[in-house]
């Protein structure tokens, strides 16, 4: 089963619309991590959440921590052609050293001008 | 300009044929990593090193190797043991021990090569 659920799959916004892309595990998060990858290129790095309750913002990109550090949101408001992508969250889930980061299997955004 | 190349982005080989992926990196990180990422599948883990002459599996190992024999060099060969090789490979690194962190650093990825096997 997969260790990290990314919800939704896909997503497919007008441009100037809020939206929510959510990350669960059914274990403690002791990091998460957010990229976003254009399609057929690398991941980029958007932040890092590491406490619960945590929330850091960047632009118009807001990405939270729960207080259970099982779940984070990444917020995206005003929508833009700009934020089309895909966006993955990464987690270190404290298995066998914590350089190790488990993946989502990514959030497909498109967003229509 | 600190960063990862990968290379070529673009590779074709014949089945039975063993193909080697570039991976190099010079940010001075000590880990570096290799993924490969499916439609649909998200990231897998191939192999990590988090220092020079030392790797281990990830998740998918069967039919890769590796070698670390330099600390910005992480070479991902896949042999004609990997059943199912046509994949976007992704190479990343990090620091490690991550400086001022109780967790690891984030990592930075390579823009990828994306492998064809027919």
């Amino acid at each position: 089963s997969q260790e990290l659920e990314q919800s939704p799959q896909s997503l497919i916004v007008q441009e100037g619309k809020n939206l929510t892309i959510n990350c669960t595990s059914s274990k403690t998060l002791y990091g998460l991590y957010w990229y976003k990858q254009k399609y057929g290129e690398g991941l980029i790095f958007l932040m890092m959440l590491q406490k619960g309750g945590e929330e850091k913002s960047h632009e118009k990109i807001t990405a939270k921590l729960d207080e259970k550090k099982q779940q984070s949101s990444l917020h995206i408001t005003a929508s833009q052609p700009s934020h089309a992508g895909i966006y993955l969250c990464g987690a270190d889930l404290g298995q066998g050293g914590s350089e190790k980061l488990v993946f989502g299997k990514g959030t497909k955004l498109t967003v229509n001008p | 300009d600190g960063g990862i190349t990968q290379s070529p982005k673009y590779l074709f080989r014949k089945e039975g044929q063993n193909v080697t992926l570039s991976c190099e990196q010079n940010l001075n990180h000590d880990a570096m990593y290799w993924y490969r990422q499916d439609p649909g599948q998200g990231l897998r883990l191939i192999y990590y090193s988090q220092i020079v002459n030392d790797f281990q599996k990830g998740d998918i190992a069967e039919g890769y190797s590796v070698s670390r024999e330099k600390k910005e060099s992480f070479p991902l060969t896949v042999t004609s043991a990997q059943k199912n090789p046509t994949a976007f490979y992704l190479c990343a690194s990090s620091m490690y021990p991550p400086s001022g962190r109780a967790l690891a650093g984030e990592q930075y990825f390579g823009p990828g090569t994306r492998l064809t096997v027919t």
